[in-house]
C-alpha cells in the first residue's frame, strides 16, 4: 500500500519559536495533501488542504499566516507553526491521495509540545 | 458535510465478530460511506467504503441499508490489534470530516 511518512515525529519547542513538518509520499504522487490537527481524546480537525503548485485552502477558523503550508512538489508537504504558544501542541497528521484514489494515506503523526 | 452518529464506545471479546453500527439519516444520493480506524498514537487507516452494495475486503465487510441511512462495519474475528477508534464518513467531495468515532475495545 501507499506509504506516507512525517518527520518529525515529535519534536519539542519554545514559545514563540516555528517548527516546520515535513509530510512525503514515499511511493506514490500526490496530487492533494492534507493537514489535521488532533488534540488529545479527540476526533481530527481538517486544517487545509493542498494541491502540488498552488495555494493551501484554509478551513474556517485556521490562520493562514500561522499555519504556513507549502506544497512544492508530488511528494513534499510541509506545514510551519509560526510563532508556537502552548496552546499549538497538538497532533498533526497528514495525508495524502491521488486525483484517481478513493483512499487518504495518512501518515504517522507528529507530535508538537510548545513550553 | 452530512453527520453520521457511531456509539462511544464498544467492547469485543477476542476471535469473535463484531458489529460497529453507524447511522446517517440525512445521507445524499451522491454519498460514499467511508470507514477508517485509528490506532492509539498513529494516524488513521482506510478500512472500507461503500455506496449501496454490501462489501467485502481483507480487513472488514461493509453493511449497508437499503435505504443508505444507516451502515455497518463487520469484523469478522476481532484480534487485539483491532483495538482502536473507528470513523464512519460520509463523502461526497473530496474532503473526509471525521465525527468522534466508536473506540472498540477487545478483550483478551
Amino acid at each position: 500500500g501507499a506509504v506516507v511518512s512525517q518527520h518529525p515525529s515529535r519534536v519539542i519547542c519554545k514559545s514563540g519559536t516555528s517548527v516546520k513538518i515535513e509530510c512525503r509520499s514515499l511511493d506514490f504522487q500526490a496530487t492533494t495533501m492534507f493537514w489535521y490537527r488532533q488534540f488529545p481524546k479527540k476526533s481530527l480537525m481538517l486544517m487545509a488542504t493542498s494541491n502540488e503548485g498552488s495555494k493551501a485552502t484554509y478551513e474556517q477558523g485556521v490562520e493562514k499566516d500561522k499555519f504556513l503550508i507549502n506544497h512544492a512538489s508530488l511528494t513534499l508537504s510541509t506545514l510551519t507553526v509560526t510563532s508556537a504558544h502552548p496552546e499549538d501542541s497538538s497532533f498533526y497528521i497528514c495525508s495524502a491521495t491521488t486525483s484517481n484514489s478513493y483512499e487518504q494515506y495518512f501518515g504517522p503523526g507528529t507530535r508538537l509540545t510548545v513550553t | 458535510d452530512a453527520k453520521t452518529t457511531q456509539p462511544n464506545s464498544m467492547e469485543s471479546n477476542e476471535e469473535e465478530p463484531v458489529h460497529l453500527p453507524c447511522n446517517h439519516s440525512t445521507i445524499s444520493g451522491t454519498d460514499y460511506i467511508h470507514w477508517y480506524r485509528q490506532l492509539p498514537s498513529q494516524g488513521p487507516e482506510y478500512v472500507i467504503h461503500g455506496l449501496t452494495s454490501n462489501v467485502n475486503n481483507r480487513m472488514a465487510s461493509l453493511a449497508i441499508a437499503e435505504d443508505r441511512k444507516s451502515s455497518t462495519l463487520i469484523l469478522h474475528r476481532a484480534t487485539l490489534r483491532d483495538a482502536a477508534v473507528y470513523y464512519c464518513i460520509l463523502r461526497s467531495n473530496y474532503k473526509l470530516t471525521f465525527g468522534k468515532g466508536t473506540l472498540l475495545t477487545v478483550n483478551p
